[in-house]
C-alpha cells in the first residue's frame, strides 16, 4: 500500500530535550516536505527536499533541522524543543515537477513540549 | 505574493443540503489550486485540483470546484451533504518555489442529521 508513515504519532517531551520525528514514504517520490498545523493558521511549511541531499527552508524553519540521506526518509529534528513548537506535524511526499503539488500526507505527529 | 483566504472557519449544514466552502487566492504566477480534506485524526487527502484547462473540476466523493479568474476564487461545492463529509477542508495555491503549497486557514464542516 502506497503510504507516508510518521513516528511517533504522539509525543510529550520537555523543553530542551532533543527529539527526532521520522518520516518514510514507499512511493519513490523525489519531493518531501514537513508542515506544522496550528489552529487558525492552516499548514505552514517548515522544510522541504527536492531530492536526496537537497533540502531548503520553508516559511517557518527556525528551531528545526532536516536531512535527506535516502530517498525514502526525511526526518525532522528538534535540537532544543521549546513550548512554541507544540503543534501537529505532517510529513508529505510527491513526485517532482508539476506533480510536486499533489502531495501525499502522513497521519501526523502531535507534539507537546512542556 | 501567494496567499489563500478561506471565508468562514466553521460551516454547518444539514444532511442533504448544499455544501459551499469559499476560497479566494492571490498568486503572482498562473495559479494551480487545490482542495484537501482532513478527516479526524488523519492526514490531508487531495480532494481535487485545478492546473489548466477546464475551469470546473470534479473530485472525489461528489465534490467539485470552479476556478473563476476574474473573481480570484475557487469555491468548493457539493449538491447534497452526507454525514461522512464532516471534516476540515483546506484550500491551497502553489507557491513560487517548486513543490511549495500555500494553505488557507481551513474550514471545518459540520453536517447535522
Amino acid at each position: 500500500e502506497a503510504q507516508v508513515t510518521q513516528n511517533p504519532r504522539y509525543l510529550i517531551t520537555v523543553t530542551g530535550k532533543k527529539l527526532t520525528v521520522t518520516c518514510s514514504q514507499n512511493m519513490n517520490h523525489e519531493y518531501m516536505s514537513w508542515y506544522r498545523q496550528d489552529p487558525g493558521l492552516g499548514l505552514r511549511q517548515i522544510y522541504y527536499s527536492m531530492n536526496v541531499e537537497v533540502t531548503d527552508k520553508g516559511d517557518v524553519p527556525e528551531g528545526y533541522k532536516v536531512s535527506r540521506k535516502e530517498k525514502r526518509n526525511f526526518p525532522l529534528i528538534l535540537e532544543s524543543p521549546s513550548p512554541n513548537q507544540t503543534s501537529l506535524y505532517f510529513c508529505a511526499s510527491s513526485l517532482s515537477g508539476q506533480r510536486a503539488y499533489e502531495q501525499y500526507f502522513g497521519p501526523g505527529t502531535r507534539l507537546t513540549v512542556t | 505574493a501567494q496567499s489563500v483566504t478561506q471565508l468562514g472557519s466553521h460551516v454547518s449544514v444539514s444532511e442533504g443540503a448544499l455544501v459551499l466552502l469559499r476560497c479566494n487566492y492571490s498568486s503572482s504566477v498562473p495559479p494551480y489550486l487545490f482542495w484537501y480534506v482532513q478527516y479526524p485524526n488523519q492526514g490531508l487527502q487531495l480532494l481535487l485540483k485545478y492546473t489548466t484547462g477546464a475551469t470546473l473540476v470534479k473530485g472525489i466523493n461528489g465534490f467539485e470546484a470552479e476556478f473563476k479568474k476574474s473573481e480570484t476564487s475557487f469555491h468548493l461545492t457539493k449538491p447534497s451533504a452526507h454525514m461522512s463529509d464532516a471534516a476540515e477542508y483546506f484550500c491551497a495555491v502553489r507557491g513560487v518555489e517548486g513543490g511549495k503549497l500555500i494553505f488557507g486557514q481551513g474550514t471545518e464542516l459540520s453536517v447535522k442529521p
